[in-house]
């Protein structure tokens, strides 16, 4: 079984430049988290996605940050513009669908976005 | 506001010892409590959850304690190996419609063999 997919897994990008980053959830999965880690700190919740919705996004910034979670295809975290402060470990994580057992959060092994 | 904190940001055992790794949480809501794994360059990794309605789980090697009076967290790993240095998180799903987690900063637990 293919656990939680994220692709690239490294992105460069310059300033000022757009970077897209996609997950694919577990299979079965219905359930997309988006959580961004900077050196040395934890994760910070950033967006909760089903599909074709977005159910939770306290955690992301008010501008540039978008996500979406199609009915076909991957889940997308879009970054327009990026910034240097945009430079972090980007992790998605997947859940079953609601009335599971356990809340668990699988996570994928995460995109390490550097801004230059 | 909602935080997890973790007292201790750094631990280092000897290989054989056991590791207790502590945590604190401030949101009474929280139902659900999970401990991940990070290994350099990796994505977290499950190890063990909680629910609000238990004080104790074990699992392989490890055992989670939640004490809901003080707010506080532990994870106990038996019989540290070196395969268990890396980066431990807990983690707090506040319930609800979001589901979201709130990680703490993290504990280092280095293995001397």
């Amino acid at each position: 079984n293919a656990g939680v997919m994220q692709n690239p897994r490294h992105l460069v990008r310059r300033r000022g430049q757009e970077a897209r980053l996609r997950c694919s959830p577990m299979k079965g999965h219905s359930h997309v988290y988006w959580y961004r880690q900077l050196p040395e700190e934890g994760l910070k919740f950033m967006v909760y996605l089903q599909k074709e919705n977005i159910i939770d996004e306290s955690g992301m910034p008010k501008e540039r940050f978008s996500a979406e979670f199609p009915k076909e295809g991957p889940s997308i975290l879009r970054i327009q513009q990026v910034v240097r402060g945009d430079s972090a470990a980007y992790f998605c994580a997947s859940s079953p669908p609601t009335g599971m057992v356990s809340y668990e959060q699988y996570f994928g092994p995460g995109t390490r976005l550097t801004v230059t | 506001g909602e935080s997890v904190g973790l007292h201790l940001p750094t631990l280092s055992v000897q290989e054989g010892d056991n590791s207790i790794i502590n945590c604190a949480y401030s949101n009474s809501a929280s139902d659900y409590f999970i401990w991940y794994k990070q290994e350099s360059g990796k994505g977290p990794q499950f190890i063990i959850d909680i629910r609000s309605n238990m004080d104790k789980r074990q699992g392989q090697r490890v055992t989670v304690l939640l004490n809901k009076t003080v707010k506080h967290l532990s994870l106990q790993i038996a019989a540290t190996q070196p395969g268990d240095s890396a980066v431990y998180f807990c983690a707090e799903n506040v319930g609800g419609a979001t589901n979201k987690l709130i990680f703490g900063t993290g504990t280092l637990l280095a293995v001397q063999p």
